[in-house]
C-alpha cells in the first residue's frame, strides 16, 4: 500500500538552531513530493515541492527539503529556526499514477516547537 | 488572484441533523476541487474530489456526500450526522499554472454532539 511516514510526533528545537522534520514514503513510480504547514485552526499552506531535477528544493520562509531517492525520503530542513516556525508540518506525496487529479497522500503530521 | 472561501468556519450540530458546508473558488475556471477531513488535528483524509460540474468521486464510504452545482462551488452534505463526523473539514483546489499544488481553504470545524 502507498503511504507516507512522518516518524516524529513532535520535534523540539531551540531558536537559532537548525531543524529537520523527517518524511519517508512508499509509492510506486516517481512521485511528486510536497511539504505543507498548518497553523492552529487554519488551512494548510504550501511550503515547497519536488517534481524533478535538483534534489535540494528551496521553498517559502527559508525552508528547504532534500529528495533522496535511494532512501525514499524527503526531509524538511531550515538552517536557523524561529519561534514563529512553530506549527504542524505535513509531508505529502502524489503518486505518479494518480491520473493527474492531485490525490495527495498525507503523512500524520509533525508538530514543530521552537523554544526561545 | 485566486482565492478560496469556506463557510461556516465553525458549526455545532446535534446527532441526526443535516449538514451543509460550502466552498467557493474565485479567480479561476474549471478547477479540480477536493474535500479533506482532518481528525484530532493530525493527518488528512481525502473524502471527495471533482474535476467538473456534477462530477464527484468518493474516496471512502461514509455518511457524507458532495455536490458541485456550479464550476467553482463544492458542497459537502449529510442527511443525518453521526458523532464520528466531527472534525476539521478542508476544501482545496488546483488548476492552472500551479496545477501540482493544492491550495486549501481556512477550514470548517464541525462538532457533532
Amino acid at each position: 500500500a502507498q503511504s507516507v511516514a512522518q516518524p516524529e510526533d513532535q520535534v523540539n528545537v531551540a531558536e537559532g538552531n537548525p531543524l529537520t522534520v523527517k518524511c519517508t514514503y512508499s509509492v510506486s513510480g516517481n512521485p511528486y513530493l510536497f511539504w505543507y504547514v498548518q497553523y492552529p485552526n487554519r488551512g494548510l499552506q504550501f511550503l515547497l515541492k519536488y517534481i524533478t531535477g535538483d534534489n535540494l528544493v528551496k521553498g517559502s520562509y527559508g525552508f528547504e527539503a532534500e529528495f533522496n531517492k535511494s532512501q525514499t525520503s524527503f526531509h524538511l530542513k531550515k538552517p536557523s529556526a524561529l519561534v514563529s516556525d512553530s506549527a504542524l508540518y505535513f509531508c505529502a506525496v502524489r503518486p505518479y499514477f494518480s491520473g493527474g487529479y492531485n490525490k495527495l497522500i498525507f503523512g500524520a503530521g509533525t508538530r514543530l516547537a521552537v523554544h526561545p | 488572484s485566486q482565492t478560496i472561501h469556506q463557510w461556516p468556519a465553525t458549526l455545532v450540530q446535534p446527532v441526526g441533523s443535516p449538514l451543509s458546508l460550502e466552498c467557493t473558488v474565485e479567480g479561476t475556471s474549471n478547477p479540480n476541487l477536493y474535500w479533506y477531513r482532518q481528525a484530532a488535528g493530525r493527518g488528512l483524509q481525502l473524502l471527495f474530489y471533482s474535476v467538473g460540474i456534477g462530477q464527484i468521486s468518493s474516496e471512502v464510504p461514509q455518511n457524507l456526500s458532495a455536490s458541485r452545482p456550479q464550476d467553482r462551488q463544492f458542497i459537502l452534505s449529510s442527511k443525518k450526522l453521526l458523532l464520528s463526523d466531527s472534525g476539521f473539514y478542508l476544501c482545496a483546489w488546483t488548476g492552472g499554472s500551479g496545477a501540482n499544488v493544492l491550495t486549501f481553504g481556512a477550514g470548517s470545524r464541525l462538532t457533532v454532539l
